[in-house]
């Protein structure tokens, strides 16, 4: 079975700087997808980015990019310029290819400091 | 296009009880999964529904069950209630279930449910 492991529970960052949030998976298959959701106070679960495992090139969206080391079964999401808005709880999700069920890491809550 | 919906938003209930909620998915998406959330065990899939069948389940009682209906939403029933539970549930959506390149799931606000 595939697991996630997130192990930052909190981070913190000034408004402006760049913070890393690390994610680690473990999986046998060759062909999957990995995604960072934000869930906010409010708790609505939105995608914040994806990547599919046959890409070497890594996904960026605006402010936000990864860094994907197949190899190392690594997942690392950058958040720069740093946003009031973007505290909030962000989860690493797995996903097989030819499936819909999510594997999600246990979360890392993320601190904007003004 | 609207997104996700789920009904209702916050339910409280007795031990012993049952409850069901819904969940209607994005226009035209035919894959509704859903979700539960908890501070101990975090977000863990209960059972995917695609066309009215159930594709995929995850590793809950038999006491959660739930349906698709032929206009895609979906409903997940618990019975028995225990305090365990208590819980956020979140429903998905997408437009298929091959989960292929090209799909991405649509979280819905969630149902808060406290079993008393």
């Amino acid at each position: 079975a595939q697991t996630v492991t997130q192990s930052q529970p909190e981070m913190s960052v000034q408004e402006a700087e760049t913070v890393t949030l690390s994610c680690t998976y473990d999986t046998s298959e060759s062909d999957y997808y990995l995604f960072w959701y934000k869930q906010p106070p409010s708790r609505q679960m939105i995608l914040v980015i994806r990547q599919e495992a046959y890409k070497q090139q890594n996904a960026t969206e605006n402010r936000f990019s990864v860094n994907f080391q197949k190899a190392a079964k690594s997942f690392s999401l950058k958040i720069s310029d740093s946003q009031l808005g973007d505290a909030a709880m962000y989860f690493c999700a797995y996903r097989s290819q030819g499936a819909q069920k999510l594997v999600f890491g246990q979360g890392t809550r993320l601190t904007i400091n003004p | 296009k609207a997104g996700v919906t789920q009904t209702p938003r916050y339910l409280i209930k007795t031990r012993g009880q049952q409850v069901t909620l819904s969940c209607s998915p994005i226009s035209g998406h035919r894959s509704v999964s859903w979700y539960q959330q908890t501070p101990g065990q975090g977000l863990q899939f209960l059972f995917e529904y695609f066309s009215e069948t159930q594709r995929n389940k995850g590793n809950f009682p038999g006491r959660f069950s739930g349906r698709q209906f032929s206009n895609s939403r979906s409903e997940m029933n618990v019975s028995t209630l225990e305090l365990g539970d208590s819980a956020l549930y979140l429903c998905a959506s997408s437009l298929f279930s091959s989960g292929g390149s090209g799909e991405t799931q649509y979280f819905g606000p969630g149902t808060r449910l406290l079993v008393l």
